[in-house]
């Protein structure tokens, strides 16, 4: 059974485009994250919920903005994409913030931007 | 910022070898964990050591964690072809999040 679940699994946009992408997680996590994933590269943390608490990383940029409108939806917004920011964008899930909670993942959305 | 750096970048082995590849962090950490991504997809938890630990098994897989030398390793013995995918570790210092190796990519040949 699904998980985290991500949509689309493909997305192409223009440059400048916005572009929204969505995660939906069955777990009941209080957590969830999004990651951004370039080609050979460690999954780089965006931000994270805790419930509807929003964490930023001091690196992400302003062009990426994040929703929570219930537990189970999260999304990813690029307000202006650049080419720099084809990746994929991995969401995953915890049930705390603990240090031994597990975090899972969904397949991620490869982005490309043209 | 990126803690962990994983060793070999690559790795390329037979059908039944083991695999083994290693971790070195940065700083002291809370736990350690070893996570599997196949081509294209997402990561997948695999393992996880707490700092006070030296050794953990699951399976085919064996851990090691030398805190003193900041580094660990994971085994994968009896390699199969589904073995075959990127791994990563990931660390946690003082908080929850985790910071993630660049990976290693095993080839497991048939």
């Amino acid at each position: 059974d699904a998980m985290v679940i991500q949509n689309p699994r493909y997305q192409v946009t223009q440059f400048g485009k916005p572009v929204t992408l969505s995660c939906s997680q069955t777990l009941n996590h209080n957590v969830m994250y999004w990651y951004q994933q370039k080609s050979s590269q460690a999954p780089k943390l965006l931000f994270h919920y805790y419930d509807k608490d929003f964490n930023n990383e001091a690196d992400t940029p302003d062009n990426f903005q994040s929703r929570r409108p219930n537990t189970s939806f999260c999304f990813l917004d690029i307000r202006s994409p650049g080419l720099g920011d084809a990746a994929m964008y991995l969401c995953a899930t915890s049930r705390g913030s603990g240090a031994t909670d597990t975090q899972y993942f969904g397949p991620g959305t490869r982005l490309t931007v043209l | 910022s990126q803690q962990g750096e994983e060793d070999p970048q690559a790795l390329s082995i037979q059908e039944g070898e083991n695999a083994t590849m290693n971790c070195s962090y940065k700083t002291s950490i809370n736990n350690l964990q070893w996570y599997r991504q196949n081509s294209g997809r997402g990561l997948v938890h695999l393992i996880l050591i707490r700092s006070n630990e030296r050794e953990k098994h699951s399976g085919r897989l064996r851990v090691t964690l030398d805190t003193s030398k900041k580094s660990s390793s994971l085994l994968i013995t009896a390699s199969r072809a589904a073995d075959t995918a990127s791994y990563f570790c990931a660390t946690d210092s003082n908080d929850y999040k985790l910071s993630f190796g660049a990976g290693t990519t095993v080839t497991v040949r048939a």
